[in-house]
Parts: C-alpha cells; sequence; structure tokens
C-alpha cells in the first residue's frame, strides 16, 4: 500500500497563475483533507471531505477550492495564485466517517509551494 | 472551540537526556489525544494516541498520558537519540469537531551527540 500520495512534490508559481495539487490514498478511507503548514503556525486545516461527495471549509478556505473526485481522491486547486500562498501543503486521510470521529489521521508527504 | 497549546521551542538536548515536552489543550466534550512527529523534509506520522482519560499512548520509547483533571498531555521519552530530531506536534479530535484536527504549533527538538 502506498498510503497517500501527493504530485507534485515542489511548485514554483508566478502570482495570478493557476494549479490544481493532487491528492490519491489507498486505505479506502471516508474521509480527506487538505492542510497548510507555515512557519511558527502549525498545520491550519483548508478544506477536508468526511465523506465522498461532501465538501466543508477548515480554517483557512480563502483562495483555494476542492474537489472529491472519487473515493480515492481529493484535489485543491489556487485558481489565481497569490505569494501568501506560499506553503508546504498535506493531504490527509482517515476511516473517520459517521459515528466514526477519532480515527488517526494518515499524511501524505506534502507539496512545497512557491509564489513568486 | 477546540485548541491545544505546547511548549515552544527549540528544544536542544544531549544524546540519552530525558525529554519532556508539554502539552494542554481546551475542548468541547472528550476529546481523543495525539502526538503526530515530523522528520525533516517528510510528511507527518502518528506517534501515540489516546482515547480517554487516564490511557497511556507509547511507542518508540516515547509515552504521554492523558490528563483530564490538569488537560494535558505531556509527551515524555527517558533517554532520547540523535534520531528523534524532528518536529513535534500534539493533536486532538472531539466529537463537536466533525472529524477535524486540531494541532499546536510544533516543537522542534534536536538532540546532539
Amino acid at each position: 500500500n502506498a498510503g497517500v500520495t501527493q504530485t507534485p512534490k515542489f511548485q514554483v508559481l508566478k502570482t495570478g497563475q493557476s494549479m490544481t495539487l493532487q491528492c490519491a490514498q489507498d486505505m479506502n478511507h471516508n474521509s480527506m483533507y487538505w492542510y497548510r503548514q507555515d512557519p511558527g503556525m502549525g498545520l491550519r486545516l483548508i478544506y477536508y471531505s468526511a465523506s465522498e461527495g461532501t465538501t466543508d471549509k477548515g480554517e483557512v478556505p480563502n483562495g483555494y477550492n476542492v474537489s472529491r473526485l472519487n473515493k480515492r481522491e481529493f484535489s485543491l486547486r489556487l485558481e489565481s495564485a497569490a505569494p501568501s500562498q506560499t506553503s508546504v501543503y498535506f493531504c490527509a486521510s482517515s476511516g473517520g466517517g459517521p459515528g466514526q470521529v477519532y480515527n488517526e489521521q494518515f499524511f501524505g508527504p506534502g507539496t512545497r509551494l512557491t509564489v513568486l | 472551540g477546540n485548541s491545544v497549546t505546547q511548549m515552544e521551542g527549540p528544544v536542544t538536548l544531549s544524546e540519552e537526556a530525558f525529554l519532556t515536552i508539554n502539552c494542554t489543550y481546551t475542548a468541547t466534550g472528550y476529546p481523543s489525544l495525539f502526538w503526530y512527529v515530523q522528520y525533516p523534509g517528510e510528511g507527518l506520522q502518528l506517534l501515540l494516541k489516546a482515547t480517554k482519560a487516564d490511557d497511556k499512548g507509547s511507542n518508540k520509547g516515547f509515552e504521554a498520558t492523558y490528563r483530564k483533571e490538569t488537560t494535558s498531555f505531556h509527551l515524555e521519552k527517558g533517554s532520547v537519540q540523535v534520531s528523534d530530531s524532528a518536529v513535534y506536534f500534539c493533536a486532538l479530535i472531539s466529537g463537536g469537531s466533525n472529524y477535524k484536527l486540531t494541532f499546536g504549533k510544533g516543537t522542534l527538538l534536536t538532540v546532539n551527540p
């Protein structure tokens, strides 16, 4: 099992460009998450998908959109990148769904994004 | 709302020293508590967890006890190694959070030989 995979690993964008970060999990998990990690801020939740077909905003959703393509895949899109979106982005998944809120989250290796 | 406060780093220790990283929390309901570790250049990995009061989570020589009376979940290891150098995150999830983890800001640990 690969666990949680993310592509790309690194990306440099110019202000105003768009891109999609891809995430896939092979653990048959119901829930998937996108976080960003910034120095001194810990991890902050951008969006999550509690189950296939649903998505909800997290703590810092502005400037992002997500798509839960199927049970395995959850993508994060930056429509018009800004320097403030320079960060490391992590995708995670968990078995948690209705009635299962305490399962651990499994994280991908991250995408390091720089916006110039 | 939920929040996690952990001691600010960086923490620098010599090999075989005792480690404590403090973590306290506020949460609605009865949270589950976690410690995650992030090695340089990698994603987060679950280190240990505890799901109810007085539970002790343990893994790789690390331990943490869920203390409801003090709302704490301090991470300890009796003898650290150079390979333990990483960032450690305390986190919680509670029934009122709709499956969302709340993280502390992380503590950077450096262990010198």
